[in-house]
């Protein structure tokens, strides 16, 4: 079955940097496109950003362009959100998604990853 | 970025209730609509993709309606594993974005 585990959240001092994993497994990662989706306490979800299935193209939140930069190793199943200049705003549990099925939307999302931007 | 409202932001119900959410773009986003269920600790679940298609395995009393600007999701007997918190999305085209929720609460 598909399984996505998120690893790398912490706390981390504002202007810091933190790389976030997406291990994927049950499914063929290459042929897939990926996105980051996080959500701060109580608050709605925020789509974060997105990779094409080749790594060919990428789109940015507007909150987070110039900032982060989404990548993914088709050799290894595993998917990346490079998160550089962070700010107290950018605390929020952090998920990796992917459209699975015919949907096209989000259907499969990991467990979550905690970030904690903060002095 | 496409805005999406949503309404109402908070609401109580019964088990067995009809109950009705709406959502609206600020333009138009054809059919390229989402409804998504949470539940505290939780990632979202998807229920209904391209406003009105159910998504396999969710239970037929979720569905959804609308095009354009203006969507539904409406769950025709609520269920007590149904409380829980609603979000719209719209995919048509980058950024997407998330309405603001409705907190779906016991009476």
């Amino acid at each position: 079955q598909v399984q996505l585990v998120e690893s790398g959240g912490g706390v981390v001092q504002p202007g810091g940097p933190l790389r976030l994993s997406c291990a994927a497994s049950g499914f063929n990662f290459r042929d897939y496109g990926m996105h980051w989706v996080r959500q701060a306490p109580d608050k709605r979800p925020e789509w974060v950003a997105f990779i094409r299935f080749d790594g060919t193209n990428k789109y940015y939140a507007d909150s987070v362009k110039g900032r982060f930069s989404i990548s993914k190793d088709n050799s290894k199943n595993i998917l990346y959100l490079q998160m550089d200049s962070l700010r107290t705003e950018d605390t929020a549990v952090y998920y990796c998604a992917t459209p699975i099925s015919v949907s096209g939307l989000f259907d499969s999302w990991g467990q979550g990853t905690l970030v904690t931007v903060s002095s | 970025a496409i805005q999406m409202t949503q309404s109402p932001s908070s609401l109580s119900a019964s088990v067995g209730d009809r109950v009705t959410i709406t959502c609206r773009a600020s333009q138009d986003i054809r059919n390229d609509l989402g409804w998504y269920q949470q539940k505290p600790g939780k990632a979202p679940k998807l229920l209904i993709y391209a406003a009105s298609r159910l998504q396999s395995g969710v239970p037929s009393r979720f569905s959804g309606s609308g095009s354009a600007t203006d969507f539904t999701l409406t769950i025709s007997s609520l269920q007590p594993e149904d409380f829980a918190t609603y979000y719209c999305l719209h995919d048509y085209t980058y950024p997407y974005t998330f309405g603001q929720g409705t907190k779906l609460e016991i009476k």
